[in-house]
């Protein structure tokens, strides 16, 4: 069955440091490589697609890459507004449906 | 521009009851995706909508059901409600759909069933 996990569930940095968010994914045929990021009590925001391995976005602090078994979301001085949960989500070949991951809530103190 | 509008926010209905949803996309976008967030399962796809037509349904039972309009807002319908619906249900539109996995989601409308 088609499947993505994130690691760590949870993640607690102070403002300025930098680290990085797992997303696994066992999909065949990959069509696309999502990350959201989603505030409590709002929908999730769109943030990147990345369709290839080797492949990498970036916006703000943030940087999306991707292998052929997993992405990665670094994160680079986070400030205290980057406090959220992070989802990633993959599509399949054959399918309209995006698979999301379970999510890393992330926690910058100032 | 408006954002995707998701009609009630809140609600609360008892079991056995049915339910309607309504989801007005933004401007243009003629796809428009349903999702159930629930805490131990997270987000789940329900089923999505291309030009009124449904293109793909996820593993959900058939109490839960949509429709699309000529306008492209749409409504999720759930029937003979039971607890274990009590859940964020997120819309999503975009303009072509989830090729480019880019959704833009309302804020949901959070249902409690008791």
């Amino acid at each position: 069955e088609d499947q993505v996990t994130q690691s760590p569930e949870a993640l607690r940095l102070q403002e300025g440091e930098s680290s990085s968010l797992n997303c696994s994914y066992t999909v065949s045929g990959l069509r696309g490589l999502f990350w959201y990021r989603q505030d409590p009590g709002k929908g999730p925001e769109f943030l990147f697609t990345l369709y290839s391995a080797g492949e990498e976005k970036e916006k703000e602090r943030l940087k999306a890459t991707l292998t052929k078994k997993e992405s990665f979301l670094h994160i680079t001085a986070p400030k205290p507004e980057d406090s959220a949960t992070y989802l990633c989500a993959s599509r399949e070949d054959s399918s309209y449906k995006l698979i999301f991951g379970s999510g890393t809530r992330l926690l910058v103190r100032p | 521009k408006a954002g995707v509008t998701q009609t009630p926010r809140y609600l609360i209905k008892t079991r056995g009851q049915q339910v309607t949803l309504s989801c007005s996309p933004i401007s243009g976008h003629r796809s428009v995706s349903w999702y159930q967030q629930t805490p131990g399962q997270g987000l789940q796809f329900l089923f999505e909508y291309f030009s009124e037509t449904q293109r793909n349904k996820g593993n959900f039972p058939g109490r839960f059901s949509g429709r699309q309009f000529s306008n492209s807002r749409s409504e999720m319908n759930v029937s003979t409600l039971e607890l274990g619906d009590s859940a964020l249900y997120l819309c999503a539109s975009s303009l072509r759909g989830t090729n480019t996995g880019e959704l833009f989601f309302g804020e949901g409308s959070r249902l409690t069933v008791l």
